[in-house]
């Protein structure tokens, strides 16, 4: 298996640019994560899914954030408009029960 | 609230010296205990958990770690380091409540001095 794969590796945006980050998850795991990490704020765990179905978003910003999972393998993260505060790694990780999470090599979102 | 405390921010060592990394968690439920390493430019990697049974669990890399309960501890420990060590390490908990919303501490990056 690959592992998760996310995409871009690097986003360049402006402010006010709706962004799209993407997952694929590791087969047959059935837990999705979506974290942000800066320097200020460490890791923050921002929604996470189990079997497609968002359990907890607490850690969503403000509306201008929302996660997809459409099917049992890949997911979207969306800013829409973003603003350079938003500027992040961005990771998701998926997991199979309670075995630990493995994480993708993140996005590097600069918003401008 | 349920929280994650790495106590310390850095920790320099010199290669081949033993090392801790200490982790405390509070949680009025029952946890399972990650710890995770991250190399620069790279997302994180688990190096090992406890999720039942003995407390003192290994992992990769030569790390080792042991759960203490009444201390509500989970320190990471290796004998001797390697330069290649070098990384940010973060402990991670997941609260035994039927979910899987995984916690991380705040990261201790330990830096291996030649």
């Amino acid at each position: 298996d690959a592992g998760v794969i996310q995409s871009p590796r690097h986003e360049v945006t402006e402010m006010g640019q709706e962004v799209t980050l993407r997952c694929k998850l590791i087969s047959g795991h059935n837990s999705l994560f979506w974290y942000r990490q800066t320097m200020m704020r460490g890791l923050e765990l921002l929604i996470y899914f189990n079997n497609n179905v968002p359990i907890d978003d607490s850690g969503m910003p403000e509306d201008r954030f929302s996660a997809k999972m459409p099917n049992a393998s890949f997911s979207t993260l969306k800013i829409q408009p973003s603003e350079p505060r938003d500027s992040a790694v961005y990771f998701c990780a998926s997991s199979f029960s309670r075995d630990g999470l493995f994480f993708g090599s993140g996005t590097q979102l600069s918003v401008l | 609230a349920q929280s994650v405390t790495q106590l310390d921010s850095q920790v320099p060592v010199f290669e081949e010296a033993p090392v801790e990394l200490r982790c405390n968690y509070s949680s009025s439920v029952s946890v399972y205990l990650f710890w995770y390493v991250q190399y620069p430019n790279q997302g994180l990697q688990l190096l090992l958990k406890y999720l039942s049974g003995s407390t003192l669990v290994k992992g990769i890399n030569g790390f080792e770690a042991e759960f203490n309960k009444s201390q509500t501890s989970f320190h990471l420990r290796k004998p001797s380091v390697h330069i290649s060590d070098t990384a940010e390490y973060f402990c991670a908990v997941i609260l035994n409540t039927g979910g899987f919303k995984t916690i991380f501490g705040a990261g201790t990056r330990l830096f291996v001095k030649a």
